[in-house]
């Protein structure tokens, strides 16, 4: 069961801006960085946003994050038909000992 | 070039046991911490287990604490997941990681995943 919330699902037309939130607690966001993933369906994971707000090499500045308290959130601007993707954050929780996911937001480009 | 290779995978009975391997490569193993994820059909991501690069701290979901076991040979550079006692709710794609920082949760090369399938 995640304790990470996120709204199952988003769209937006191309062009456009989508955010996404995940909403944790003290334990978990509110105590340590937040990671974003996106899924391509039938593919593995990949990191997409590190340390609230950082960028690997090679994806686009399109995508942006940023944490507030034991919020944080995912923006995709000028989306793209290959944005539509599944979209999870992530974050150590203290209180459980572990790694926890959230629940996933699905992005359509319409 | 990083690469991850999840296997072991396979249709088991309940209360069967698998082993998964994950092979790594093109990076100074002993130095990186692991975790295994799974992704149940259809559902989202569930972390599962972690191991640090010595191996010394080790962490499970409640969900597989005393059934999985979390390993790891940094002369093989090889990560493994022995599964024991597994249930229906066990199958899942399951998938190895690597962590690029300690404790930062950002696991920035996974393998393809490997299907275990729990039936009888």
């Amino acid at each position: 069961q995640s304790v990470l919330t996120q709204p199952p699902s988003a769209s937006a037309t191309p062009g456009q801006r989508v955010t996404i939130s995940c909403s944790g607690s003290s334990s978990n966001i509110g105590s340590g960085p937040v990671n974003w993933y996106h899924q391509l369906p039938g593919a593995a994971p990949k990191l997409l946003i590190h340390t609230n707000n950082q960028r690997p090499s090679g994806v686009p500045d399109r995508f942006s994050g940023s944490k507030s308290g034991t919020s944080a959130s995912l923006a995709i601007s000028g989306l793209q038909s290959e944005d539509e993707a599944d979209y999870y954050c992530g974050a150590w929780d203290d209180s459980l000992n572990g790694y926890v996911f959230g629940t996933g937001t699905k992005v359509t480009v319409l | 070039e990083v690469q991850l290779v999840d296997s072991g995978g396979g249709l088991v009975q309940p209360g069967g046991s698998l082993r998964l391997s994950c092979e790594a490569s093109g990076f100074t193993f002993n130095t990186y911490s692991l975790t295994w994820v799974r992704q149940a059909p259809g559902k989202g991501l569930e972390w599962v287990s972690y191991i640090s690069y010595s191996g010394r701290t080790i962490y499970y979901a409640d969900s597989v604490k005393g059934r999985f076991t979390i390993s790891r040979d940094n002369a093989k550079n090889s990560l493994y997941l022995q599964m024991n006692s597994l249930r229906v709710e066990d199958t899942a794609v399951y998938y190895c990681a690597r962590e690029a920082v300690l404790k930062s949760g950002d696991f920035d090369y996974w393998g393809q995943g490997t299907l275990v399938t729990v039936s009888s």
